[in-house]
């Protein structure tokens, strides 16, 4: 079974404070995926990559930065945490085109900024 | 822009009714089309996906239903059972890539 697990299941951060959101992956997969999911607007994607050192910003990467350094490790960075960042965080991975595009999404990380 | 439509946004069913959940794309290039299915506490998983040179495909009590002329795509859960509460999002690709975009999700309350 893959799966994907996430450093964190709640965290409580301070406005201003940098904050790491760190997934790991044992199945040797291309792709990783950070989304926030919020009430009524589904999943939004932040950023995407496809292969260690590369990444792509998604539909909302403002306030936020990744780091991909080992295929199996993907981070995500809130350089600055606000309380607009209070959310819900999904990291995701997938093998990739070649092997069909579903994604294996971790339990998610729920982030409360005060 | 959200480019994946799905209503309604929460549903309550009876045990053994036929849940209903609609999703409306914009790119008529799609080629796959998802549905994900999460309970409370956990990410979401692929309950069932399709591809747009079938109408249909059904997966036990759950099928998918494509109208590619109205650019729609359906959920249907047939004899709902209390275990099928969940939220269910719809998605759909970001141009030919790897990438989904996904609805903003249905929350489905079965009553027992």
């Amino acid at each position: 079974d893959v799966k994907v697990t996430q450093s964190s299941r709640y965290l409580v951060k301070r406005t201003g404070e940098k904050v790491f959101l760190e997934c790991v992956q044992d199945m040797d997969h291309e792709n990783m995926f950070w989304y926030r999911q919020d009430p009524g607007l589904g999943l939004r994607l932040i950023y995407f990559s496809y292969d260690v050192k590369m990444k792509e910003k998604g539909d909302i990467p403002e306030g936020y930065s990744v780091s991909r350094e080992k295929k199996e490790r993907f981070s995500l960075i809130l350089e600055s945490a606000s309380t607009n960042q209070t959310s819900m965080y999904l990291c995701a991975s997938s093998i990739g085109l070649a092997g069909g595009r579903e994604q294996y999404f971790g339990p998610g990380t729920r982030l409360t900024v005060t | 822009q959200q480019q994946v439509k799905q209503s309604p946004q929460s549903l309550i069913v009876q045990k053994g009714g036929i849940s209903i959940i609609n999703c409306a794309y914009e790119n008529t290039a799609f080629d796959y089309f998802p549905w994900y299915q999460q309970f409370p506490g956990k990410g979401p998983a692929l309950l069932i996906a399709i591809r747009p040179d079938v109408s249909e495909k059904k997966e036990g009590r759950f099928t998918i239903s494509f109208n590619k002329s109205a650019k729609q795509f359906s959920l249907h859960i047939m004899d709902s059972q209390p275990g099928d509460s969940a939220t269910y999002f719809c998605a759909a690709p970001k141009a030919a890539g790897n990438k989904l975009t996904f609805g903003g999700g249905t929350r489905v309350l079965v009553k027992p």
